[in-house]
């Protein structure tokens, strides 16, 4: 069954500063993929980045990389040069590539990035 | 805006009643999941339709039923409702099934249940 694992249940940053947010995942499925969502205090949820299991580079989207290690079944978020406006519970979920499967998400890490 | 409509945003209800959440896809999507996400459980998968036909069961309680319509649109219906399925409920949609598509959240429906 395939599981996913964000050990850090909340992280304070500085302002500009980079912070790393850690995933752990668990599949005997040579085909996934693996997500970040965000979710600001308003409840809905925004999808970040995308990162294929044959995927041979890391995924980038603006502040935000996957810095993905295949071997290590990690993928951590990175978010460059924070901002106020990204803090929000941040959620890695992973779905297998045999079709018709479920995303299923990790517990979730608060961040709150201060002034 | 998503592109992901639900309704309603937040209904409260007393236990043993019956309630409907709706979800309209976005344009193009075929695939419409449902979660739930409670303080306790996190963000749980319940279930999966594609283009009118369950793909995928989660742990989607007997007293819990959805279907997805003709126009794609989909309803959850919640009965018998008790204190523990107070959460806010997500509708996602998708272009098709695969692995990397990726999913789009509606603004979820917050169920309180007194």
């Amino acid at each position: 069954a395939q599981k996913i694992t964000q050990t850090q249940p909340g992280m304070f940053v500085q302002e500009k500063e980079a912070v790393t947010l850690d995933c752990t995942y668990d599949t005997s499925d040579p085909s996934y993929g693996l997500f970040w969502y965000k979710q600001p205090s308003s409840g809905e949820m925004i999808f970040l980045i995308y990162q294929g299991s044959y995927d041979q580079q890391n995924a980038t989207e603006g502040r935000y990389s996957l810095n993905f290690q295949k071997a290590r079944k990690s993928a951590n978020l990175v978010i460059s040069a924070s901002q106020l406006g990204d803090s929000a519970m941040y959620f890695c979920a992973m779905r297998e590539g045999g079709g018709a499967q479920k995303l299923v998400f990790g517990q979730g890490t608060r961040l709150t990035i201060n002034p | 805006d998503s592109g992901v409509t639900q309704t309603p945003k937040h209904l409260i209800t007393a236990t043993g009643q019956r309630v409907t959440l709706r979800c309209s896809p976005r344009s193009g999507d075929l695939s419409v999941y449902w979660y739930q996400q409670s303080l306790d459980q996190g963000l749980q998968f319940l279930i999966q339709y594609y283009n009118g036909e369950e793909r995928a069961k989660g742990n989607i309680l007997e007293r819990f039923s959805a279907q997805q319509f003709p126009d794609l649109h989909s309803e959850l219906n919640l009965s018998s409702l008790e204190l523990g399925d107070s959460a806010l409920y997500f509708c996602a949609s998708s272009v098709g099934t695969l692995g990397a598509n990726v999913l789009t959240f509606g603004a979820g429906s917050r169920l309180t249940v007194l």
